[in-house]
Parts: structure tokens; sequence; C-alpha cells
């Protein structure tokens, strides 16, 4: 099976503070993506990569930067957090970018900047 | 640009059927998907459609796709309360150099399942 994590389910952080969150996928899968959800809004792409060391902006980059040193971590980092990223944070991962692939998702990551 | 809309809210009694609809915007969309999110936890890929049919079946699951009207729906037979969870519509759409695999969510539809 296919495992996605995400290094913590809750975290509240400081406005200003810079904001770490860890994903690992253990398939060795090329690509992984960052989403964010809201109510009423879905999900929101923020950032993926295609491989190491290599990222796309999603819809909705402003305000996160990401790293990709090894193929099985993602790190979304938010450099001085502010109260609009209050939001549940999902990572995800596929084999493949062609249609039809599923993409696998960890459990999320309930962010609160306070 | 690309859009995907569904309705929020959806109550059924179980054991009855229950039907979750998505309007796409985008007519290059060769895969739709839909996933579900049990409270608490990340998505989960329930099935997914090709654009060259119009109809897929997988046990309870029961996907509709009017290409035409850019309509997609899934339905739930004989719903049961552990069906009772967020569904996303999901579309793929060609970007990023000719992928398909990114994807656009539709905001999700809140199933409630009543005894």
């Amino acid at each position: 099976d296919v495992k996605v994590t995400q290094s913590s389910r809750y975290l509240v952080k400081r406005t200003g503070e810079k904001v770490f969150l860890e994903c690992v996928q253990d398939m060795d899968h090329e690509n992984m993506f960052w989403y964010r959800q809201d109510p009423g809004l879905g999900l929101r792409l923020i950032y993926f990569s295609y491989d190491v060391k290599m990222k796309e902006k999603g819809d909705i980059p402003e305000g996160y930067s990401v790293s990709r040193e090894k193929k099985e971590r993602f790190s979304l980092i938010l450099e001085s957090a502010s109260t609009n990223q209050t939001s549940m944070y999902l990572c995800a991962s596929s084999s493949s970018l062609a249609g039809g692939v599923e993409q696998y998702f960890g459990p999320g990551t309930r962010l609160t900047v306070t | 640009g690309e859009d995907v809309e569904q309705s929020l809210f959806l109550s059924v009694r179980e054991g009855d059927s229950s039907v979750i609809n998505c309007t796409y915007t985008d007519s290059s969309s060769t895969y739709l998907y839909w996933y579900k999110q049990e409270p608490g936890a990340g998505l989960q890929l329930l099935t997914y459609i090709f654009s060259n049919m119009d109809m897929k079946q997988d046990q309870r699951l029961t996907v509709l796709l009017n290409k035409k009207d850019k309509h997609l729906s899934l339905r739930i037979a004989d719903t049961q309360t552990g069906d009772s969870a967020i569904y996303f519509c999901a579309e793929s759409i060609w970007r990023y150099g000719g992928s398909q695999g990114n994807l656009i969510f539709g905001k999700g539809t809140k199933l409630s399942v009543k005894p």
C-alpha cells in the first residue's frame, strides 16, 4: 500500500514564524503535491514537484516555498506565517503526470496561525 | 479559467440512492475523478472516468458523464452510514508541459446519511 505521511496532524504557530510542513511517501513516486483545503473553497494546489529539486507553482504559491532534496520527501515552507495561512494542508504523491493516475493523499496537517 | 462546481450538501436516508452532481468548464478534460474524504482523513480516489466513456459502474458506484453538458454525476446505491463523507469531483487538464496529472477540484459535497 502507498503511504503518504505528514509530520504533524495539528500545528499552532505565531504570526511571523517560519513554518516547515514535511511530507514523506514510500512508493518511489516521481511527483508530489501540496494543497490547502479551506471550507467552501475545496482544494487548491500550492506547488508540485515532478522530480528531485524540480518544482512548479500551482494556483496559489504566494507566501509559500517548497523544497525537494530527496525523492521521498517534499517540504512546504511558510517563510513568515500569517493568519490567512490558517488552513488544512494536504500532501499527495503520484507515479505519473499522465491522466487516470491516482494521487495518493496524506492525512493532512491542520495549521493554526495566531 | 477552469472551474468545477458541485453542491455543498446532500442528505439521504440509509438504503436510498445518493446522487452527487458536478459540472466542469474545461472541454479538454480527458479524465474526471471522484475522491472521498472521511472525517479527519486525506482524500481517497473512488473512481475515475475517461472522457470517451459515458458510464462506468463499480459495485455500488455508477459514474455518468455527459460531455456535451460537461456534467458528471456519482450515484451510490444502497447508501450506508459509512458513506458519510465529503465527495470531491476533479478534472485533469492539460497544463505544465502537457501533463494531466494536475487536478482541479470542486469544493466538495458533504454527504450525510441518516439511519
